[in-house]
């Protein structure tokens, strides 16, 4: 069964500093990987996706993320963040024969102080 | 374009009174995703319709819980008799053409008093 772990359900950055969300997957087939980001009272938007092409992907508002096989990983980076980013974020798995079912790890909420 | 629509929006109700969500996916899209939302189990994938027919339903949490969708602009997610437990934001998420790429709603809050 695919899964995702995201490590630390908090994460507290600094206006200007870097931002790093971890999580890894579990799937036993090549997976499709995701982050999305949750904006209080809102549904989730897609920030980046990695489906098998470039292992360095990028996404919106300067988030990108590496895939990693040997690690197991798809750690979501920023270079400096902004108040703006501060939301929960989502990864998230799919495998190429599920339809778009989507499997989503527990969320981390990122706080940004100024 | 509309995004994804859900209704209503906030609802109150008593235990074991008949709740019913709905909602309308982007046009075009032809698989539809009921998930729930709680602060203690996160992100919960109930059901999932492709062409409007159930694939899986196995996150259904039971019999008081049901979903249809009669056609392709349309699904509710029924719950009866209602709970406390089932207090949570309820979510709706259609798919483009490109695998997992999910719009979601804005989401439908319940609480169950």
């Amino acid at each position: 069964a695919q899964s995702v772990t995201q490590l630390g359900s908090h994460v507290s950055v600094s206006e200007g500093a870097l931002v790093l969300l971890r999580c890894n997957y579990s799937s036993s087939v090549p997976p499709y990987l995701f982050w999305y980001v949750q904006y209080p009272n809102q549904g989730l938007q897609l920030l980046l996706k990695y489906t098998s092409a470039a292992t360095l992907v990028k996404g919106i508002n300067g988030f990108e993320a590496e895939f990693k096989k040997s690690e197991t990983s798809f750690h979501l980076t920023k270079p400096s963040a902004h108040m703006s980013d501060a939301a929960e974020y989502f990864c998230a798995v799919s495998d190429h024969n599920q339809g778009g079912k989507l499997i989503f790890g527990q969320g981390t909420e990122l706080s940004v102080k100024p | 374009d509309a995004g994804v629509i859900q209704s209503p929006r906030h609802e109150v109700t008593e235990m074991g009174q008949e709740v019913t969500l709905r909602c309308k996916p982007i046009s075009g899209h032809n698989s539809l995703f009921w998930y729930r939302q709680t602060m203690m189990r996160g992100l919960e994938l109930l059901i999932y319709f492709n062409n409007n027919v159930p694939i899986d339903d196995s996150g259904m949490p039971e019999d008081r819980f049901s979903a249809k969708m009669p056609n392709a602009s349309f699904s509710t997610l029924k719950i009866q008799p209602s709970e406390p437990r089932d207090s949570a934001v309820y979510f709706c998420a259609s798919i483009s053409q490109e695998p997992g790429e999910l719009f979601f709603g804005e989401g439908s809050r319940l609480t169950v008093l």
